[in-house]
């Protein structure tokens, strides 16, 4: 069945640091991507997402490029701050009509100042 | 103002117990989801409803059913609490056929088992 692999956190960086959340997929069919951030204590938001390939997606200096090829999606920004500490989630929907969301592990983001 | 609001926010409670946590979503949405996030963060569906039908039904005990009055809410009844029922329960909305609309979260319930 279709399954989301994230890199394993946490992940430690310093502010203005470079970020990559590695996140590879499997699905048949071309399902949508979705990157989903829940900051301690709140449910999860959307970040942001790409629904076909080639897409990128983008928002708040994220960004990720769906990449059918190499059935990835990876998260990067290029400058993290002490804000962006939270949990990220890489998720897909399956081409079928239920909606469902399949979603990674998630990885831990611990920025320090 | 808020989106989707769950109740109780938090809920600590003992083995055995029956208990009930509610889902409201004012975003006019059609398609109402329950998730599990266990302790590691792992998040799992367990249940969807349409337009007040079940269309997503997880592999989960039959103690858990949900209920849906109407599409804007979305229950979930949990009987006989056990410890591996710790854990934070999301509700989630979206509507269905709209392309690829992102589905809308609450704030979770955590649940504790005592």
């Amino acid at each position: 069945g279709d399954s989301v692999t994230q890199m394993e956190g946490p992940v430690t960086l310093s502010e203005e640091a470079f970020l990559t959340i590695n996140c590879t997929y499997t699905a048949t069919g071309y399902p949508s991507l979705f990157w989903y951030v829940q900051y301690p204590g709140e449910g999860l938001q959307l970040l942001l997402k790409a629904t076909k390939a080639d897409d990128k997606g983008s928002n708040k200096g994220f960004e990720a490029t769906y990449r059918k090829e190499t059935t990835s999606f990876h998260l990067e920004k290029g400058s993290v701050q002490v804000s962006d500490s939270a949990v990220y989630f890489c998720a897909l929907k399956g081409s079928g009509n239920t909606g469902k969301l399949i979603f990674g592990q998630g990885t831990t983001l611990q920025v320090k100042p | 103002d808020t989106a989707v609001s769950q109740t109780p926010k938090y809920l600590v409670t003992q083995m055995g117990n029956d208990k009930s946590i509610k889902c409201e979503q004012n975003l006019g949405h059609d398609t109402m989801y329950w998730y599990k996030q266990d302790s590691k963060k792992f998040l799992k569906i367990m249940f969807s409803y349409n337009n007040k039908e079940l269309i997503i039904n997880e592999t989960v005990p039959n103690r858990f059913s949900p209920k849906s009055p109407d599409k804007a809410h979305l229950n979930l009844h949990i009987n006989s609490l056990e410890l591996g029922d710790s854990a934070v329960y999301f509700c989630a909305s979206s509507q269905k056929g709209a392309g690829n609309q992102p589905q809308h979260f609450g704030d979770g319930t955590r649940l504790s088992i005592l």
